[in-house]
């Protein structure tokens, strides 16, 4: 199983709303990352995740929640977004953090923020 | 610091052309990673190749094939007899303890193949 599963594909919602990104890796990776990407713009590194701890956060708003529950999972609670915060998030992972092995990209979940 | 350029914005081709994208990158590290990357129209970046700096030799995967060069600092990409699925944004990116090992991404280039 070499893929890393997104969901939902799309997702629109309210500025007033709390939804939240799911990802899922079954290839034994130990590091997991976040990307937003604008259209029309490479990826912008969020959140990385290694060994399910947080060691990288990007100086992103506190609206946007990253949580490792396990290896294999990583999720990205949202709530209170501004419409500019529209953009298709992307969920990669490594084999390690550091490692300069290849990521593996998830196809992402395109959010609008209404 | 490290910078990855990819100088051309869109390509757009005849299907069965062959076409060349440039990827120049800037680093201090000796050692360091080059990747490339695709990304159609569905979003998903479908990773292509990994190259460490002390690998200079050229690389080829049926159609596809790079040319590392780090005399020019430069890891082009080439694909023979494009085909209307290559279709999609290439990025070129350059990983290294500069960096922090996080990917350093290029602007990207998309490419058009008509049939």
């Amino acid at each position: 199983d070499t893929e890393v599963t997104q969901t939902p594909k799309h997702l629109v919602m309210g500025m007033t709303n709390k939804k939240s990104l799911k990802c899922e890796q079954h290839m034994g990776h130990r590091a997991m990352y976040w990307y937003k990407q604008k259209a029309k713009k490479p990826p912008e590194l969020m959140f990385v995740y290694s060994y399910e701890k947080l060691s990288i956060n990007e100086s992103v708003p506190s609206r946007f929640s990253p949580e490792c529950p396990n290896s294999s999972l990583l999720n990205l609670h949202l709530h209170a977004l501004q419409p500019e915060d529209s953009a298709l998030y992307l969920c990669a992972s490594s084999q390690v953090y550091r490692g300069n092995y290849g990521y593996t990209f998830g196809s992402g979940t395109r959010l609008t923020v209404v | 610091a490290q910078k990855v350029t990819q100088a051309q914005t869109e390509i757009s081709v005849v299907e069965k052309e062959d076409v060349t994208l440039d990827c120049v990158y800037e680093t201090r590290d000796t050692t360091y990673y080059l990747f490339w990357y695709k990304q159609p129209p569905s979003g998903e970046l479908v990773f292509l190749i990994r190259r460490n700096s002390f690998d200079e030799q050229n690389e080829i995967s049926g159609r596809y094939s790079w040319n590392f060069q780090k005399s020019t600092s430069s890891f082009n990409f080439t694909i023979t007899a494009s085909q209307v699925v290559d279709s999609a944004v290439y990025f070129c990116a350059l990983s290294g303890m500069d960096s922090n090992y996080q990917l350093i991404w290029g602007a990207g280039t998309k490419l058009i193949i008509k049939p």
